[in-house]
């Protein structure tokens, strides 16, 4: 059984355009994360919903907007892509935020032509 | 702010080598330190988790040390194998509330057979 699973594994669409990724948990786990690798591999965190509340943004422009309906789940929805936006989003979650062992999913590639 | 910085960059050791991957990070109230490994187009997977009261923690062939004092840990592999190829990653949570990882930039590790 797949732990973190995220979809779409792959996305590649156009400049403008409104896309989301999908993110599910069956650890049982009470945070959720949204990290983003970029071109020079650095990991970085974006979103951290702990009982689906917010509790991290970090710097992130508002065309980026996690959305969790329970806390299972934490989906990322990007407005307006633009082609910096091109990178891996990775999904991740654990028992309690920076405490724990965090489990990731396997990524989702976004490139924005 | 937390800095975590891994050296080397890269590596290349033939197989069966002993072999020691370094990190370092600036801010010592740390919570614990993990070790990912990242397999090409793959998520991360974690190796070992170092709570802040311990100095070592090891799996199987995988020994990690932390010394918060001096702000490094060490990944030590014993006898290396080709299936240890991938970039391993070291990251540590913000101290005082825990809320949020950092990442080193990763040692991407090539083991020739």
């Amino acid at each position: 059984d797949t732990a973190v699973s995220q979809t779409p594994k792959y996305l590649v669409t156009q400049m403008g355009n409104d896309k989301s990724i999908k993110c599910e948990q069956n650890l049982g786990h009470d945070t959720m994360y949204w990290y983003k690798q970029d071109s020079k591999k650095f990991l970085k965190i974006m979103f951290s919903y702990n009982n689906k509340e917010l509790i991290i943004n970090e710097t992130v422009p508002n065309r980026f907007s996690p959305k969790s309906p329970d806390k299972a789940h934490l989906n990322l929805h990007i407005n307006s892509l633009e082609l910096g936006d091109s990178a891996v989003y990775f999904c991740a979650s654990s028992h309690q935020q920076g405490r724990d062992t965090i489990y990731f999913g396997e990524g989702s590639w976004l490139t924005v032509v | 702010k937390q800095e975590v910085t891994q050296i080397p960059a890269a590596l290349s050791v033939p197989e069966g080598e002993n072999l020691v991957l370094n990190c370092s990070f600036t801010d010592s109230a740390i919570y614990n330190l993990q070790w990912f490994r990242q397999d090409p187009g793959k998520g991360l997977t974690s190796l070992l988790l170092i709570q802040s009261s311990q100095r070592e923690q090891t799996s199987g062939r995988l020994n990690a040390s932390l010394d918060k004092s001096s702000g490094r840990s060490t990944l030590y592999i014993a006898a290396s194998q080709p299936g240890d190829s991938a970039t391993y990653l070291c990251a540590v949570p913000l101290g005082g509330s825990a809320r949020q990882l950092t990442f080193g930039s990763g040692t991407q590790l090539t083991v020739l057979p």
